[in-house]
């Protein structure tokens, strides 16, 4: 189960830090991901980091301002996000990232926190 | 970059109709990182398909992924009441390293 939280109405120009809570599941051992939704819109990934060795990976509309992280100690991912855009309003989803030898996908998400970026 | 091209971006189908929605990339690309999502209205996607053939966990046996190369499609053979919501398709690969399809709104007719 996944529980994201942090998401509320800031500024153009601001931050704000996303978490994400895992539970039932051996949070370390698996890679996860941040994926968002603009309203009305379709998916976008925005970044993952590894369960291994913290190896992260950004969407470039997002690399240079976002910071995704995580605490295997306290099951919980984060998403640092600086210098926010009108365009990064959106709904943040946390996901498992599954990965195998022939497969890549996400899975279970989370319900989602909303981020609303006032211009 | 990849792009994925969902089509039709509306199907209009009945219950118990046979729904075929498609995903095509603009290059070729593995189906093993082909997977497929459904979204019903203010939930999270839920994946269906991954490795472009595979059913996820309690997913009924009506989905069925296939396709190679460049086109793929997602058919879901019996159409329940609760299908008619948004479908998604997804590949991993470079550029951008997680694509999405735009999406595939199933209404009912």
């Amino acid at each position: 189960q996944l529980l994201e939280s942090g998401g509320g109405l800031v500024q153009s120009g601001g931050s704000l830090r996303l978490s994400c809570t895992a539970s039932r599941f051996t949070f370390r051992t698996y890679a996860m991901a941040w994926v968002r939704q603009a309203p009305g819109r379709g998916l976008e990934w925005v970044s993952s980091i590894s369960g291994r060795d913290g190896s992260t990976y950004y969407a470039d509309s997002v690399r240079g301002r976002f910071t995704i992280s995580r605490d295997d100690s306290k099951n919980t991912l984060y998403l640092q996000m600086n210098i926010l855009r009108a365009e990064d309003t959106a709904t943040y989803f946390c996901a498992v990232l599954v990965i195998t030898v022939t497969a890549r996908y996400f899975d279970p998400w989370g319900r989602g926190t909303l981020v609303t970026v006032s211009s | 970059e990849i792009v994925l091209t969902q089509s039709p971006g509306t199907l209009s189908l009945s219950p118990g109709e046979r729904a075929t929605l498609s995903c095509r990339a603009s290059q070729s690309v593995s189906s093993n990182y082909l997977a497929w999502y459904r979204q019903k209205p203010g939930q999270a996607p839920r994946l269906l398909i991954y490795g472009g053939s595979n059913r996820a966990t309690g997913i009924p046996d009506r989905f069925s992924g296939s396709g190679s190369g460049t086109d793929f499609t997602l058919t879901i053979s019996r159409l329940e009441p609760e299908d008619f919501v948004v479908y998604y398709c997804q590949h991993y690969g470079s550029s951008p390293l997680y694509n999405f399809g735009q999406g595939t709104q199933l209404e009912i007719k």
